[in-house]
């Protein structure tokens, strides 16, 4: 089946301990991003990655880092997560930029 | 960068009645505008896209229309059912490789 995994889909840590959401889909996207949705302010991107190694800021990316070393996989890290990071994040894959976009689950993070 | 807009915030109709939802963008260079619905506790799903070479575009109950000089485009559903309630982004291309989305309408339909 196609889709796009994230994992997990909830957590709760903690300001300053490091963390990783992984993201991977299995249908060989060249194109994925990774959304924050927040209440009143819709979808925002973060990041983006147009290939394996090419990555670059979306709108939002202040606190937030990510790696593409393999087409399939594409991790959000927060180095040093704080509270305005508590947020629904989305990752999504796309064939290519200006195509339909699938996305994961989602996880909802809380950082206290 | 590109400012994607969408009025109302929040929409209720009539079952049976239909329902538009407009959004306005800002970089007239933006090329692709999908519409995404998404349920409440689920992802967004794409429900119908439009390219810019193109004035209209229908799925059954559901058309999105685009107004490239007004840099506008409309999401429409006719003959709303419950199962329409969701919030709906529209969202615009910008630059060559980013995606810009609106803050998303609620639609409530009432049986």
């Amino acid at each position: 089946e196609a889709q796009v995994t994230q994992n997990p889909r909830y957590l709760i840590t903690v300001t300053g301990k490091k963390l990783t959401v992984t993201c991977s889909q299995n249908m060989n996207h060249e194109y994925m991003s990774w959304y924050r949705q927040d209440p009143g302010l819709g979808l925002r991107q973060i990041y983006y990655s147009m290939n394996v190694e090419v990555t670059d800021k979306g709108d939002v990316p202040e606190g937030y880092k990510v790696s593409r070393k393999e087409k399939r996989n594409f991790p959000l890290i927060l180095e040093s997560p704080s509270p305005n990071q508590t947020s629904l994040y989305f990752c999504a894959s796309s064939p290519r930029p200006g195509t339909e976009a699938f996305f994961g689950q989602g996880t909802r993070l809380t950082v206290v | 960068g590109e400012n994607v807009e969408q009025h109302p915030s929040t929409l209720s109709v009539q079952e049976g009645d239909s329902a538009v939802i407009k959004c306005t963008y800002s970089d007239s260079a933006s090329n692709y505008f999908p519409w995404y619905k998404q349920e409440l506790g689920k992802r967004p799903q794409l429900i119908i896209d439009i390219r810019s070479n193109v004035g209209e575009k229908k799925d059954q109950r559901i058309a999105v229309t685009l107004n490239k000089t007004a840099k506008h485009f409309s999401l429409h559903i006719t003959e709303t059912q419950p199962e329409d309630s969701a919030v709906y982004f529209c969202a615009a291309t910008h630059g060559n490789n980013r995606l810009a989305f609106g803050k998303g309408n609620q639609v409530v339909v009432i049986p």
